[in-house]
């Protein structure tokens, strides 16, 4: 049982390059979220799923885009990366979307944008 | 809206010493639900703790302990006879059942414990 991973761990991409960020659970989860980390601000919610097929909007969506073609894998894109989307992103999955259930995160994707 | 408030962004502790990370949040939901995650310097996330809000018994694990307080609005974390280990970004949440955001992370507080 891997839990939550995320590929890759480290990237440094250059203003205007587009990567993705492949996240991947074997919990079964239904629901997956994706977060970013800066310095002294904790973590902010940049998109989420709440199954197959289905994605919404978070506090930060401006700028990424995201996927969920498979209930195992949460896609986060940057089409046209900025320097400010420097920056750890986190995955995470839970088993619904109530709010007693524990999100579980990924090691994190650490990405610099130069 | 729901928010969540670490005010001490940093703590530095000599081994042994207990210490007491504050969390403050605010909600407007009767139900809602608080969460503490880790943070090591490897950087992953770890879960510690759920709590509901209608379940206010203190918790203990160990050597950490939670206080939750309605009253105040907190939801209060403290290590006894802290450990080099314990060095980590604590981070307290909060979930609404009603809130359309799933989980709000407060900023966190860096502890370092010196031996």
């Amino acid at each position: 049982n891997a839990g939550v991973t995320q590929t890759p761990k480290f990237r440094v991409l250059k203003t205007g390059q587009s990567m993705t960020l492949l996240c991947a659970q074997d919990m079964n989860h239904e629901y997956m979220y994706w977060y970013r980390q800066d310095p002294g601000m904790g973590l902010r919610l940049i998109h989420y799923s709440v199954g197959e097929g289905t994605t919404a909007k978070g506090e930060v969506p401006d700028g990424y885009n995201v996927s969920r073609l498979k209930k195992q894998n949460f896609l986060l894109g940057l089409e046209s990366a900025a320097p400010s989307q420097t920056s750890v992103y986190f995955c995470a999955s839970s088993y619904s979307f109530s709010a007693r259930e524990t999100q579980y995160f990924g090691p994190g994707t650490r990405l610099l944008v130069l | 809206a729901q928010k969540v408030t670490q005010a001490q962004t940093e703590i530095s502790v000599v081994e042994k010493e207990d210490v007491t990370l504050d969390c403050v949040y605010e909600t407007r939901d009767t139900t809602y639900y608080l969460f503490w995650y880790k943070q090591p310097p490897s950087g992953e996330l770890v879960f510690l703790i759920r709590r509901n809000s209608f379940d206010e018994q203190n918790e203990i694990s160990g050597r950490y302990s939670w206080n939750f307080q309605k009253s105040t609005s907190s939801f209060n974390f403290t290590i006894t006879a802290s450990q080099v280990v314990d060095s980590a970004v604590y981070f307290c949440a909060l979930s609404e059942n009603s809130g359309n955001t799933p989980l709000v992370f407060g900023k966190g507080t860096r502890l370092s414990v010196i031996a």
